[in-house]
């Protein structure tokens, strides 16, 4: 596809309760990135893959967020038992390729998570 | 790591007229700056972009301009229109390594 798609939108979950976003990376990007934009507008870098492989989890907080990219497959990022902190908009980005000359991300409309 | 500082947070300024918006970096190995601009509830949209081997980039009302030695890269908006106002982020890359992302610009354009 030409755009990047994240399911789903809005997302609702029980604090200690699961979460898991979907992203479909525009065809022929190699690249994906995930960001969480807290209300405060500031953007936190959780990981890249460079297709399946991780390229870059520093963000990543290990003890309750995963995240994985399979072929054939939509990427995703899972929160398990989830906290109110984590309500946030999670942003999908992909790119042509990184490292040397950098490409532009394109970013996904995003999937709001509500922890209530 | 890279830090990126941008100021200020907040801008309102009168339609017509030029609005301004900064950011510092603080890697020097940093070659690749994008701008994006976010309307309210909606995906990040790169506006302009300015790599490190030029100085100053114009798309018709939009210009960045990048000061290597100071690390510091700026956007410069002329004539706004009220569909200008949105949240600005000046972002830095410094080559495999993840986009660093300022806290963002409000930007309100008043009719």
């Amino acid at each position: 596809g030409e755009e990047v798609a994240q399911t789903p939108k809005h997302l609702v979950r029980g604090e200690g309760q699961k979460a898991k976003l979907y992203c479909a990376p525009i065809k022929g990007h190699s690249y994906v990135f995930w960001y969480q934009q807290v209300l405060k507008n500031e953007f936190k870098f959780l990981i890249s893959f460079q297709n399946e492989n991780v390229f870059d989890e520093t963000g990543m907080p290990k003890e309750r967020f995963s995240a994985k990219c399979l072929p054939n497959s939509p990427c995703s990022l899972e929160i398990q038992a989830t906290k109110l902190e984590d309500s946030a908009v999670y942003f999908c980005a992909s790119s042509q390729s990184q490292g040397g000359v950098y490409n532009e991300q394109f970013f996904g409309p995003g999937t709001r998570l509500t922890v209530l | 790591g890279e830090n990126v500082e941008q100021h200020p947070s907040t801008l309102s300024v009168q339609e017509g007229d030029s609005a301004v918006i900064k950011c510092t970096y603080s890697d020097s190995a940093s070659n690749y700056f994008p701008w994006y601009k976010q309307e309210l509830g909606k995906r990040p949209q790169l506006i302009i972009d300015i790599r490190s081997n030029v100085g100053e980039k114009k798309d018709q009302r939009i210009a960045v301009t990048l000061n290597k030695t100071a690390k510091h890269f700026s956007l410069h908006i002329t004539e706004t229109q009220p569909e200008d106002s949105a949240v600005y982020f000046c972002a830095a890359y410094a080559g495999n390594t993840p986009l660093v992302f300022g806290k963002g610009t409000r930007l309100s354009v008043i009719a």
